[in-house]
């Protein structure tokens, strides 16, 4: 089964509204990232979240955390067409090292 | 440079060649990674190279060998593949992780047919 379980599965929004998506994990972590996947492309680093953190901020994004919930949230603010994309959520073990296990994404659409 | 390269962008193979994809970073990272991705699924881990020796490999069958020459280059020699093989192959690196876990960055992948 899969670490990281992400809802919706799919979102789709206008341009200018706000997108949320969230993620949960089964096991303790040391950090849990983000990532961005536009169509058959490659994954982009977004954001990292340590364990002790609970939000984190970057440009239009918002992340938070809670480890008491194993989950976290990513908010995209004023989103744009060029947000359209997957998000995965991605956790590092307890200890670190390594295996990054992703979560199974959200597929955004953002319309004009 | 913040730059993975994967080669090449696609490939169509049959079930009884060998070919190789190849990847390359410059970030001075010392751990790189091949995954697999099937459409709309989650990139799946296959191996991980730290200092340029395998250190997990997830029990992908033999056909997939990988191989890493130096600490810039990832090679996936591929044998035998079957049609279920197709898939995005995307190579990531990122610093050691030793009790955190970095950033990955990754390149754009290689879309793999096999016939």
């Amino acid at each position: 089964s899969q670490q990281g379980e992400e809802d919706p599965q799919a979102l789709s929004i206008q341009e200018g509204e706000n997108a949320t998506m969230n993620c949960s994990y089964k096991t303790s972590i040391n950090n849990l990232q983000w990532y961005r996947q536009n169509s058959g492309r490659g994954l982009v680093h977004l954001i990292l979240i340590r364990s002790n953190e609970r939000e984190k901020h970057s440009g239009r994004l918002r992340v938070t955390l809670d480890t008491s919930k194993k989950s976290s949230s990513l908010l995209i603010t004023a989103s744009r067409a060029a947000d359209t994309a997957s998000y995965f959520c991605a956790t590092g073990p307890k200890g670190g090292g390594n295996k990054l296990t992703f979560g199974t994404g959200t597929q955004l659409k953002v319309e004009l | 440079d913040t730059e993975v390269t994967q080669t090449p962008k696609h490939l169509v193979m049959g079930m009884t060649n060998k070919k190789s994809l190849k990847c390359e970073q410059h970030m001075g990272h010392r751990a790189m990674y091949w995954y697999k991705q099937k459409a709309k699924k989650p990139p799946e881990l296959m191996f991980v190279y730290s200092y340029e020796k395998l250190s997990i490999n997830e029990s992908v069958p033999s056909r997939f060998s990988p191989e890493c020459p130096n600490s810039s280059l990832l090679n996936l020699h591929l044998h035998a593949l079957q049609p279920e093989d197709s898939a995005l192959y995307l190579c990531a690196s990122s610093h050691q992780g030793l009790a955190v876990t970095y950033e990955q960055y990754f390149g754009p992948g290689t879309r793999l047919t096999v016939t």
